[in-house]
């Protein structure tokens, strides 16, 4: 079964860098994911899709500070020199025949 | 400027239907597949449903939890996808998301309409 898994939460210091996990199901470690940001109280926005070999393309305008990496069935979202409208939930979503699935969301605490 | 805005949530009572509608701009509606999105109140994200383009056969997949009640159609003479949410219940309250699909991912998200089932 396709599942992706994500801490609940997650915080760091303003001007850190932090990275995310996003894990993939049991024999599904060469799917791509797509990473997603949602401040409070708007709507999800598309980051980037990440690749299993650890390329990445991100979405129009999102900050060269959102990078992504793979390793295994782990897909990273790492984000530097923190700013305060980062603090946001993040989404990890896969893919399969006829199917999309998203992770539990990650939200991150700026301090 | 791509751009998906979700128009026609409100108030039903269970049981009742509502048509959700997405009205998509700022690029060529036809060559792309749609999705459906929702979120619970405090909730995650939850994946609905998508519709094919017509060159993939237009066809529609659904999640298990609303198989059977919801309807994903498409208009791409008026650039418009289309939510049909029949047999209504107090668990489908959430914010419903359009979003453009781009080979599996959703690529751009509209700012979601609320359906509020309740009686």
């Amino acid at each position: 079964q396709l599942v992706l898994t994500q801490s609940p939460s997650a915080s760091a210091s303003l001007g850190a860098s932090v990275k995310l996990t996003c894990t993939l199901s049991s024999g599904h470690s060469s799917y791509a994911i797509a990473w997603h940001q949602q401040q409070p109280e708007k709507g999800p926005r598309y980051l980037m899709k990440l690749n299993s070999d650890g390329s990445h393309s991100k979405g129009d305008g999102i900050s060269d500070r959102f990078s992504g990496s793979s390793s295994g069935a782990e897909r990273y979202l790492t984000i530097s020199s923190l700013q305060s409208e980062d603090e946001a939930d993040y989404y990890c979503q896969t893919w399969g025949t006829g199917m999309r699935v998203f992770g539990g969301g990650t939200k991150l605490t700026v301090l | 400027e791509v751009q998906l805005v979700e128009s026609g949530g409100g108030l039903v009572q269970p049981g009742r239907s509502l048509r959700l509608s997405c009205t998509a701009s700022g690029f060529t509606f036809g060559d792309y597949a749609m999705s459906w999105v929702r979120q619970a109140p405090g909730k995650g994200l939850e994946w609905v449903g998508f519709i094919r383009s017509k060159a993939y056969g237009g066809t529609t997949e659904y999640a298990a939890s609303v198989k059977g009640r919801f309807t994903i159609s498409r208009d791409d003479s008026k650039s418009i996808a289309y939510l049909q949410m029949n047999s209504l219940k107090t668990e489908d309250t959430a914010v419903y998301y359009c979003t453009r699909d781009w080979g599996g991912y959703s690529d751009y998200w509209g700012q979601g309409t609320l359906v509020t089932v309740s009686s």
